[in-house]
C-alpha cells in the first residue's frame, strides 16, 4: 500500500545552518506530494507541494524536488531561522486527493 | 475568515465511556477529513467525507469507531466503549482542492 517514510527526528541545528530532512514514499502511479508544518500551540499547514515528477515546490525558502526515480521528496532550507523551529510532516495523495498519508513527523529545533 | 474549529479542545474520559468529537470545517469545503495523532507518531488517516458521496471508512481502526456529517458540514466522530489505548489527538481538516486546512485538534485522554 501507499506509505511515507521521513527521517526520524529531532533534528536539531544551529541558526543559518543547512537543512535537509529526507522523504521517501511507496505508491503506485503519480501521486501528489506535500510537506506540511506544524508550528508549537497551532494546527497543521500546507508549507509546499507538487504534483508531477520534476516539479519543485518552494515557500518561505523551503523547497523540495519531486524525484521519481528515487521516489523522493526530500525538504531543504540552505539558511534555517530559529522561527523555523517546528514539526515537519510528508504526505502524499492519490485518487483526487480522497485519502492522504502522512510520514511519522520531523521535530526541527533550531538554536540561535 | 474562521478556519477549522473542533471541540471540546481537550477530553479527559473514563475508560468505557463514550466520546463526541466535533468539527467545524471552513464553510464552502466538500472534503473533511479525520486524523488521529498519537505521541510521537504520524496522523493516521481515520476517514474522509467528500459531498454527498459514501463516506470512506477504510482507515476506522474499530467498529467502536464511527462518524458522521450531517448537511455536508459538520461531523461528529464517536467512539463508543473508549479504551486507553484511543488515547490521542484527533485531528479534523477539510479541503476545497487539493490543500487541507486542520483544525486545532482534540486531545484525548482516557482514563
Amino acid at each position: 500500500g501507499d506509505s511515507v517514510t521521513q527521517m526520524e527526528g529531532p533534528v536539531t541545528l544551529s541558526e543559518e545552518a543547512f537543512l535537509t530532512i529526507n522523504c521517501t514514499y511507496t505508491a503506485t502511479g503519480y501521486p501528489s506530494l506535500f510537506w506540511y508544518v506544524q508550528y508549537p500551540g497551532e494546527g497543521l499547514q500546507l508549507l509546499l507541494k507538487a504534483t508531477k515528477a520534476d516539479d519543485k515546490g518552494s515557500n518561505k525558502g523551503f523547497e523540495a524536488t519531486y524525484r521519481k526515480e528515487t521516489t523522493s521528496f526530500h525538504l531543504e532550507k540552505g539558511s534555517v531561522q530559529v522561527s523555523d523551529s517546528a514539526v515537519y510532516f510528508c504526505a502524499l495523495s492519490r485518487y483526487n486527493f480522497n485519502k492522504f498519508y502522512f510520514g511519522s513527523g520531523t521535530k526541527l529545533n533550531v538554536k540561535p | 475568515g474562521a478556519g477549522v474549529s473542533q471541540s471540546p479542545s481537550n477530553k479527559v474520559t473514563e475508560k468505557g465511556k463514550d466520546v463526541e468529537l466535533r468539527c467545524d470545517p471552513i464553510s464552502g469545503h466538500t472534503a473533511l477529513y479525520w486524523y488521529r495523532q498519537s505521541l510521537g507518531q504520524g496522523l493516521e488517516f481515520l476517514i474522509y467525507f467528500q459531498g454527498n458521496s459514501a463516506p470512506d471508512k477504510s482507515g476506522l481502526p474499530s467498529d467502536r469507531f464511527s462518524a458522521e456529517r450531517t448537511g455536508g458540514s459538520v461531523s461528529t466522530l464517536t467512539i463508543q466503549r473508549t479504551q486507553q489505548e484511543d488515547s490521542a489527538v484527533y485531528l479534523c481538516a477539510s479541503s476545497y482542492t487539493d490543500e487541507q486546512f486542520f483544525g486545532p485538534g482534540t486531545r484525548l485522554t482516557v482514563l
